[in-house]
């Protein structure tokens, strides 16, 4: 089994500044993960990935997220922010090798002001 | 094309009654998964289906939760008697393919069910 921890209920930044949102796993088993990202009365949408390889993984909308396998982490990271990154934020494993079912944690509202 | 629709957008049920939420994959897609999103949480995994076979119902949390994929396509989830802590969004998702190799969830909109 595995689960994911997102420490961050919220986090507020201003505008052009650098955030991250962080994201620790636990598995017992290999994993892929996931950062997905979720607007207001929308589904989630895929943010970045990583399946294997390089540890540096580049998303949609400027995100990236580094994977550290020693220290279990995924944290999600954006050099600079704008309004319209304002959203939830999902951090996400599953098994890897399988179609198979995503583990979310409970989200961080990033909340991008002026 | 088309995304992964789901309806209705909102249900708003009394305590007791029976409702039954739809969802359509994307045409082609083989595998779909059904998550519930309680208020404040991140979505938990339900169901999961491959073609019109049931695969995993393990996070279904109670008998009365049931649902099916009769033809390999649309899905119904059918929650009885409805309760109101089975207040919540219900997530759609579905994938190209199964197997070894990962192929992306494409999400639905959801449907928000309010429980009275």
């Amino acid at each position: 089994a595995q689960s994911v921890t997102q420490l961050d209920s919220q986090v507020p930044v201003f505008e052009e500044a650098p955030v991250e949102l962080r994201c620790n796993y636990s598995s017992s088993v290999s994993v892929y993960l996931f950062w997905y990202v979720q607007y207001p009365n929308q589904g989630l949408q895929l943010l970045l990935k990583y399946l294997s390889g390089s540890t540096l993984v580049k998303g949609i909308n400027g995100f990236e997220a580094e994977f550290n396998k020693s220290q279990t982490s995924f944290h999600l990271r954006k050099p600079s922010v704008h309004i319209s990154d304002t959203a939830e934020y999902f951090c996400a494993v599953s098994e890897s090798g399988t179609a198979s079912k995503l583990t979310f944690g409970t989200g961080t509202r990033l909340q991008v002001t002026l | 094309g088309a995304g992964v629709s789901q309806s209705p957008r909102y249900k708003v049920a009394k305590r007791g009654q029976d409702v039954a939420l739809r969802c359509d994959p994307i045409s082609g897609h083989v595998s779909l998964f059904w998550y519930q999103q309680a208020l404040g949480q991140g979505p938990e995994f339900l169901t999961y289906f491959q073609n019109e076979a049931q695969l995993d119902k393990s996070g279904l949390p109670s008998d009365r939760f049931f649902a099916e994929r009769p033809e390999g396509s649309v899905s119904t989830l059918k929650i009885q008697r409805t309760q109101q802590e089975d207040s919540a969004v219900y997530l759609c998702a579905s994938s190209f393919s199964f197997g070894t190799t990962y192929n992306e969830q494409f999400f639905g909109p959801g449907t928000r069910l309010t429980v009275l």
